[in-house]
């Protein structure tokens, strides 16, 4: 099975610091997605990264696709309380399974 | 559109006892999936659809069962509920095969608790 390893596995920042949190999967990757779950809610899609060398961004949010590496980072500028929750990579592989990483856990303290 | 929608939000069973999460989606996905999350954890797929008719085991398939008889219904079955499966459960659906970007679409998810 593809795995996906992120870190860190939580951070806590002060608000308004720069963070990145990275994945990496253990196969090549066809396609990278981010997503972001507040606690205890569904899952919200942020973006997604297909080519190498790829770069997207949403609000403050910037993902980067190092296809090379199999990595993928995101970057949070200038982080808000609003930007706490969890975050998720996640591919598909040649199966057509869909997996996920291990999660970030980020709090921002105001 | 609902997307996709989950039905019990919330569900406490005994242990033994057997129970199915609902499952349904408007979209016309053709790509459907059932995860676990426990505490703290990232996501374990447990089964998944590439239509309807087709369904294959994901990383923890063991202790349930799905059917996918149309493309709108995914429901996940649990036989003879066990602790080890309180977790919540998350369904989602996707399209592949057309411009966009083949993202799933997540329910609101279902918490389960078996004691």
């Amino acid at each position: 099975s593809q795995e996906l390893e992120q870190s860190p596995q939580s951070l806590i920042v002060q608000e308004g610091k720069n963070l990145t949190i990275n994945c990496t999967s253990s196969k090549t990757l066809y396609g990278l997605y981010w997503y972001k779950q507040k606690y205890g809610e569904g899952l919200i899609f942020l973006m997604m990264l297909q080519k190498g060398g790829e770069e997207k961004s949403h609000e403050k949010i910037t993902a980067k696709l190092d296809e090379k590496k199999q990595q993928s980072s995101l970057h949070i500028t200038a982080s808000q309380p609003s930007h706490a929750g969890i975050y998720l990579c996640g591919a598909a592989n040649t199966g057509n399974q869909f997996y996920f990483g291990t999660g970030t856990s980020l709090t921002v303290i105001p | 559109n609902a997307g996709v929608t989950q039905t019990p939000k919330f569900r406490i069973l005994k242990i033994g006892q057997s129970m199915t999460l609902q499952c349904t989606q408007d979209m016309n996905h053709n790509y459907m999936y059932w995860y676990r999350q426990d505490p703290g954890m990232g996501l374990k797929l447990i089964y998944y659809s590439v239509g309807a008719g087709i369904t294959d085991k994901g990383e923890v398939p063991n202790g349930y069962n799905v059917s996918r008889s149309t493309t709108e219904d995914f429901p996940l079955r649990l036989e003879l509920a066990a602790p080890s499966q309180t977790s919540v459960y998350f369904c989602a659906s996707r399209y592949l095969g057309g411009a966009g970007t083949g993202e799933l679409f997540f329910g609101e998810g279902s918490r389960l608790t078996v004691l």
